[in-house]
């Protein structure tokens, strides 16, 4: 049983495309989270949403659209895809409530690479 | 913002060997998470210790909150250690978890 998936886990594409990730948790959590992990392993966050409701936009450019159709799916939409967009893009959710004080469970990764 | 730095920023062990990897923060947490992140890039939960002391199997991992800062433990290191170990803290901000540069570790049989 997986905790928190996410698909695909190989995206390869071309400059300018439009592509979507998506991430999925079965946890019965009400927060969801994007992170991304650059190449020299880096890891900031993207996003949260918090049931459905955007909580954390932290500047990312808006080419990067997030979707929340129900608490337990959170997806990624990139369009005009760039070269500095290659990055591994990791999913995570907790039963958070705006505290902090929630353990985070990742999911395994989506290792996008643009050419 | 908050600032978290890990040491070292490498680290080489020979098999059985022991380690302390460090976590310092600037400023108060109510979250600090301890991840192993694999060499096939999965980010594993290893603790969740926003103070106190915990143990898991040959893992430990002690948080001073006063003081700021937090120590991992690895006892009789195996190969299947290696990869890397990153530090994440949250306070408020709706939980957003701020990272560390993370402890780069090889472990050789």
């Amino acid at each position: 049983d997986t905790a928190v998936s996410q698909t695909p886990k190989y995206l390869v594409t071309q400059m300018g495309n439009d592509k979507s990730i998506k991430c999925e948790q079965n946890l019965g959590h009400d927060t969801m989270y994007w992170y991304k992990q650059d190449s020299k392993k880096f890891l900031k966050i993207m996003f949260s949403y918090n049931n459905k409701e955007l909580i954390i936009n932290e500047t990312v450019p808006n080419r990067f659209s997030p979707k929340s159709p129900d608490k337990a799916h959170l997806n990624l939409h990139i369009n005009s895809l760039e070269l500095g967009d290659s990055a591994v893009y990791f999913c995570a959710s907790s039963q958070e409530s705006g505290g902090g004080q929630e353990t985070q469970y990742f999911g395994p990764g989506t290792r996008l690479l643009v050419l | 913002g908050i600032q978290v730095e890990q040491s070292p920023p490498d680290l080489i062990l020979q098999e059985g060997a022991n380690s302390t990897l460090r976590c310092n923060f600037s400023d108060s947490v109510n979250n600090l998470q301890w991840f192993h992140q694999n060499p096939w890039g999965q980010l594993i939960n290893l603790f969740y210790i926003p103070s106190g002391t915990k143990q898991n199997g040959r893992l430990s991992a002690t948080t001073v909150a006063t003081e700021r800062y937090s120590l991992l433990y690895i006892s009789s290191s195996q190969t299947t250690d290696s990869g890397v170990y990153f530090c994440a803290v949250a306070y408020n901000q709706g939980g957003k978890l701020i990272f560390g540069q993370g402890t780069e570790l090889s472990v050789k049989p």
